[in-house]
C-alpha cells in the first residue's frame, strides 16, 4: 500500500538559513505527490504537487522539491527560511492502488529561530 | 468568505453524545473528504463521496457516519461519541482525481 515517511519529526533552522524538510514514499504505481503546510488554527494549504511532469517542482513561497524515483524521495527546500514559515508541514502520496486516496505523512513542525 | 466552510470551529461535549459536524462548499467540487488529525499521525480519512449518491469509507470510519446532502454540503455524524475521537477534524474537497485537496479550518472536537 502506498504510505509517507516524514523522516523528522520537527526541524529548527536560524531565520535566513536554508530549509530542508525530508519525504520518502512507498508507492506502487506512479505516485502523484504534494506537500501542504499548516499554521496554527487553520486547514491544510498546498504547497506544491508533482504529477510526473518535471520532477523539480516549484511551489508557493519559495519552497521547491524534487522527485528522485530512485531514492523514493520527495524533500522539500527552501533557500533562506523567513519567520513565516514557521508551521507544520505535510507530505502526502496519492495513487491509483487506493482510489486515489491521500496518504498523509505524520507532519514535520518547522521552527525558525530569529 | 472562507470557500470550505466548517461549523462549529470548537465544540466540547459528553460521552454517548450524538455529534454532527457541519461542511459547506463554494468551491463547486464534486469530491469531498473527511479526516481526522491527532499528533503525530498526520491526517487519517474517515469518509468520502465523490458525488450525492457515492459515499465510500475510508481508512477509519468506524464510528462514524456521512451524509451527502447536496453537491455543497457533507455532514460527518458520531453517533455516540467516546473520548479516544477527541481530535481535529477536517473537511476537504477536491475537483478530481490526483488533484490537490481544499481544506477547511477544521473542527476542534473534545469529548469528556
Amino acid at each position: 500500500a502506498q504510505s509517507v515517511t516524514q523522516l523528522d519529526s520537527h526541524v529548527s533552522v536560524s531565520e535566513g538559513t536554508p530549509v530542508l524538510l525530508r519525504c520518502n514514499y512507498s508507492s506502487s504505481y506512479s505516485p502523484s505527490l504534494f506537500w501542504y503546510v499548516q499554521h496554527p488554527n487553520k486547514g491544510l494549504q498546498l504547497l506544491l504537487k508533482y504529477t510526473s511532469a518535471a520532477t523539480l517542482v516549484k511551489g508557493i513561497n519559495g519552497f521547491e522539491a524534487e522527485f528522485k524515483k530512485s531514492e523514493t524521495s520527495f524533500h522539500l527546500t527552501k533557500p533562506s527560511a523567513h519567520m513565516s514559515d514557521a508551521a507544520e508541514y505535510f507530505c502526502v502520496v496519492s495513487d491509483l492502488e487506493n482510489n486515489n486516496d491521500m496518504r498523509f505523512g505524520a507532519g514535520t513542525r518547522l521552527t525558525v529561530k530569529p | 468568505d472562507a470557500d470550505v466552510t466548517q461549523t462549529p470551529r470548537n465544540r466540547i461535549t459528553k460521552t454517548g453524545k450524538r455529534i454532527m459536524l457541519e461542511c459547506s462548499q463554494t468551491k463547486g467540487h464534486d469530491r469531498m473528504y473527511w479526516y481526522r488529525q491527532d499528533p503525530g499521525l498526520g491526517l487519517r480519512l474517515i469518509y468520502y463521496s465523490f458525488d450525492v449518491k457515492d459515499i465510500n469509507k475510508g481508512e477509519i470510519s468506524d464510528g462514524y457516519s456521512v451524509s451527502r446532502q447536496a453537491q455543497a454540503k457533507f455532514s460527518l455524524s458520531l453517533e455516540s461519541a467516546i473520548p479516544n475521537q477527541t481530535a481535529l477534524y477536517f473537511c476537504a474537497t477536491s475537483l478530481g482525481l490526483n488533484q490537490p485537496q481544499h481544506f477547511g479550518d477544521g473542527t476542534r472536537l473534545s469529548i469528556l
